[in-house]
């Protein structure tokens, strides 16, 4: 079974600070997705990595994904209360469109 | 373009009561996949759909089923309702059915939030 642990749960900071969120699985992924879920809506798609050590950047947002495709990470440089939410990442199962989802961070950017 | 549709956004039953939630992709695409979102267990698979065939199944009981249409809609099932079945019922589409590590881009609809008392 395909497991993705996410750290930490939850991330309380101020306005302007810099954080990172992980996600660390045993198991090897082809591609790691990364959401971002606001309350009373779906999760939206942020980025997908695909390859060992590829980083992709999305304006303050830096993504990661390990050499050994089994983890990723997202670092948010300083960051706005609306990068507000819950984050989520979601490795592809071995068939189709299948996701293993990690149980989320829950991000508050105070103001 | 119309986002992914989901149907009804809030419903409650009560235990042993059947429920049918409805989703609507967006135009074009084939795949509708349904997870449930819950604070203790977050986000699991439960099927996914393509061309009307069930081509993924989570680990969830014979109690949650789903199904297809020739226009793409999929529509999901949960019968005899327990209080663990309450949750938000997410349903996702995408242009195409993923294949080997090849997860299509999702996109979500806002949810269904069933309580179940």
């Amino acid at each position: 079974t395909q497991l993705l642990e996410q750290s930490p749960q939850f991330l309380s900071i101020q306005e302007g600070e810099n954080l990172t969120v992980y996600c660390n699985s045993s198991s090897v992924f082809s591609s790691l997705q990364w959401y971002r879920q606001e309350p009373g809506e779906g999760p939206v798609l942020l980025v997908t990595v695909v390859t060992g050590g590829e980083v992709k950047k999305l304006k303050r947002l830096t993504f990661q994904f390990g050499d050994a495709r089994k983890d990723s990470s997202l670092h948010i440089t300083a960051a706005q209360p609306g990068d507000t939410g819950l984050y989520l990442c979601a490795g592809d199962s071995e068939y189709g469109n299948k996701l293993v989802f990690g149980a989320g961070t829950i991000l508050r950017v105070k103001s | 373009k119309a986002g992914v549709t989901q149907t009804p956004r809030y419903l409650i039953k009560t235990r042993g009561q059947q429920v049918t939630l409805s989703c609507s992709p967006i135009s074009g695409h084939r795949s509708v996949s349904w997870y449930q979102q819950t604070p203790g267990q977050g986000l699991q698979f439960l099927f996914e759909y393509f061309s009307e065939t069930q081509r993924n199944k989570g680990n969830f009981p014979g109690r949650f089923s789903g199904r297809q249409f020739s226009n793409s809609r999929s529509e999901m099932n949960v019968s005899t309702l327990e209080l663990g079945d309450s949750a938000l019922y997410l349903c996702a589409s995408s242009l195409v059915a993923g294949g080997q590590g090849n997860t299509g881009e999702l996109f979500f609809g806002e949810g269904s939030r069933l309580t179940v008392l």
